[in-house]
């Protein structure tokens, strides 16, 4: 696509429950990554992606997040026993990770997780 | 792993002054330093960035300068218009294996006043 798409852009979810965060990534970005944004707050690196594999887990707060890209697109941001203070805008960003040269990071609008 | 600081976390001023904002950066390993501005509700966008081999950039009226050496990057912005005003992160990336990680400092945000 021409940018990065975040679905959705809004998500309400009750405490404990499981939610599931998309990102479709811009076609043939190796190189995807995952970020939180609490209100106030830069962006905080929870994951990154390199084709199918974690390359760089070490973001990631606890275990009850995940993230998987199956087929080196489309990333899937997994939360289990949402917490209220998991609340907050996830960003996702892609960029053509074979490029030995920095920057070319694009950025999706995000999804605004809300936990009640 | 990197840490990024960033100063001041709100800044004001009048149309058409300057505005200048400070990072700084634990990582001597660190060699891109971009700038992003984010508006309320909105992704952030690239506006400027930097990379360890040059010391200072500028693109109209905003420009960045490095000190490799101090481990500080900051942000001018010259000729402010009330459109300027939004919320803007510094970041610092060093490479790792096959790509480059950002992190980010907590951001400024800046009010224009007309």
């Amino acid at each position: 696509g021409a940018g990065v798409s975040q679905t959705p852009s809004n998500k309400v979810t009750e405490k404990g429950k499981y939610v599931e965060l998309r990102c479709d990534p811009i076609s043939g970005h190796t190189a995807l990554y995952w970020y939180r944004q609490s209100l106030g707050q830069g962006p905080e690196f929870l994951i990154y992606f390199q084709g199918t594999g974690a390359a760089d887990d070490s973001g990631l707060p606890n275990d009850r997040f995940f993230a998987v890209r199956p087929e080196g697109s489309v990333s899937t941001l997994k939360i289990q026993r949402t917490e209220r203070g998991d609340s907050a805008v996830y960003l996702c960003a892609s960029r053509l990770g074979t490029s030995r040269a920095p920057g070319g990071y694009t950025f999706g609008s995000g999804t605004r997780l809300t936990v009640v | 792993g990197e840490n990024v600081e960033q100063h001041p976390s709100t800044l004001s001023v009048q149309e058409g002054d300057s505005a200048v904002i400070k990072c700084t950066y634990s990582d001597s390993a660190s060699n891109y330093f971009p700038w992003y501005k984010q508006e309320l509700g909105k992704r952030p966008q690239l506006i400027i960035d930097i990379r360890s081999n040059v010391g200072e950039k500028k693109d109209q009226r905003i420009a960045v300068t490095l000190n490799k050496t101090a481990k500080h990057f900051s942000l001018h912005i010259t000729e402010t218009q009330p459109e300027d005003s939004a919320v803007y992160f510094c970041a610092a990336a060093a490479r790792m294996d096959s790509s480059y990680k950002l992190i980010f400092g907590s951001g400024t945000r800046l009010l224009v006043r007309p």
